[in-house]
């Protein structure tokens, strides 16, 4: 079976950091990918974990530990747009199996 | 390059009733497959269709199907609907290969009265 956890909610002031937990068991593993998906809106790709290691791609990096399970998605000098779900998912074969979703909120 | 495009955008059914939703995916692109979104559940799998072929389903009842035709479009169809199959169904494209990034389409919002 698959167990996706990230947290339900996060507030944070812009321009800070943030930084979103995603821990997961599953029974196959080819990947972990985050996405962000604003209210009403299609979720659109942010980053792939294939190997161990921390990816950067300007304000939004993404780390992988497979021995542990755990991935983070650290959002740099946010800004009032990064206010938005955020999704980890975990990809097995064909299927991508997701978490339930971390809200951001970004103040001014 | 167009993007994955879903119809309808949006769909009132009664309890009983079957509903059939289409997606076209990115140009070029084999993979379909399709997911229920709702607030309490998040994004759920439904099935993947590889060249008109079923490779993945996950844990829905048999009332949920899909198909794919050559040219990669594909369709789901729910029969005898419940009130909790109100979700929003999303559609995503990808060329086919395990390790690639999903495109997603806006989702058709279902309701079922």
């Amino acid at each position: 079976g698959q167990n996706i956890d990230q947290p339900t909610e996060m507030t944070a002031t812009e321009g800070a950091i943030v930084q979103i937990n995603c821990t997961y068991q599953t029974s196959g593993f080819n990947g972990l990918f985050w996405y962000q998906q604003h209210a009403g809106e299609a979720p659109t790709f942010l980053s792939y974990n294939v190997l161990d290691g921390l990816e950067e791609k300007g304000r939004f990096s993404s780390f992988l530990s497979r021995s542990k399970g755990y991935s983070y998605l650290l959002l740099k000098e946010l800004q009032m747009k990064d206010s938005a779900s955020y999704l980890c998912a975990v990809r097995n074969d064909y299927k991508l199996s997701f978490g339930a979703g971390t809200t951001v909120t970004v103040r001014a | 390059k167009a993007g994955v495009t879903q119809t309808p955008r949006y769909l009132i059914k009664t309890r009983g009733q079957q509903v059939t939703l289409s997606c076209s995916p990115i140009s070029g692109h084999r993979s379909v497959s399709w997911y229920q979104q709702t607030p309490g559940q998040g994004l759920q799998f439904l099935f993947e269709y590889f060249s008109e072929t079923q490779r993945n389903k996950g844990n829905f009842p048999g009332r949920f199907s899909g198909r794919q035709f050559s040219n990669s479009r594909s369709e789901m169809n729910v029969s005898t609907l419940e009130l909790g199959d109100s979700a929003l169904y999303l559609c995503a494209s990808t060329q086919g290969i395990t390790n690639e990034k999903l495109f997603f389409g806006s989702g058709t919002q279902l309701s079922v009265l």
